[in-house]
């Protein structure tokens, strides 16, 4: 099955650094991936649409500056949490989809990252 | 703003019993639907996606869609306790065809 890898697992950083967060399709080639955020015990919110080769789309209230996002290839998009805040520990989740599926089939998930900003 | 709306649960059936959970949404150009597991701390993983308005079965798991009433389920049988955890249901649109996740429900299933 269609597998997405997503690095590092579990992040510490302090405030002010700057964290990146790999998302990589491994057995598959998506133009599109996206990035989710989920606090605990709250669901899913959309953060923003990874284009290959093109802008992300970012969600309502997303900064673009502080989540920069590149998607270099069909196979990897990162998200880079700059200046990070402690505001910023979340679960953070990427997902993609084949290109090659079909209009009705579903985005495979990351493992998430788990990120704590001291 | 589109909306997937969950009952967030708790929901508790005993070992053997149907789980039943609902969702509705507001978002009419919705085109398809997913059931999503996530056990706590872990990444969600698919269960099913329906399309199409009625019933579809995966071994214990049964969607249904009534695309007129906005509104989808999933019916668990037969529950075991390894069933226990937050069910995200999920509605896909637009042109990326981004999917947009309720709140969960979280199930627990008692031995």
């Amino acid at each position: 099955g269609a597998v997405v890898s997503q690095h590092p697992s579990r992040v510490i950083c302090k405030s002010g650094t700057s964290v990146k967060i790999e998302c990589r399709s491994l057995d598959f080639q998506a133009t599109t991936m996206f990035w989710y955020r989920q606090f605990p015990k709250k669901s899913l919110m959309l953060m923003a649409t990874s284009n290959e080769g093109s802008k992300a789309t970012y969600e309502q209230g997303v900064e673009k500056d502080k989540f920069l996002i590149n998607h270099a290839s069909l196979t990897l998009s990162t998200l880079t949490v700059t200046s990070a805040h402690p505001e910023d520990s979340s679960f953070y989740i990427c997902s993609a989809r084949d290109l090659n599926s079909g209009r009705n089939s579903p985005l495979h998930f990351g493992n998430g990252t788990r990120l704590t900003v001291t | 703003q589109k909306e997937v709306e969950q009952n967030s649960g708790p929901l508790s059936v005993p070992e053997g019993a149907i789980a039943s959970l609902n969702c509705t949404y507001s978002d009419r150009g919705s085109q398809s639907f997913f059931w999503y597991r996530q056990y706590s701390g872990k990444s969600p993983e698919l269960i099913m996606f329906i399309y199409s308005n009625g019933d579809k079965e995966d071994g214990r798991f049964t969607a249904q869609l009534n695309k007129a009433s906005q509104y989808v389920s999933l019916l668990i049988r037969d529950s075991q306790p390894s069933d226990s955890a937050t069910y995200l249901c999920a509605s896909q649109a637009g042109s990326a065809r981004q999917l947009t996740f309720g709140s969960g429900t979280q199930l627990t299933v008692l031995p």
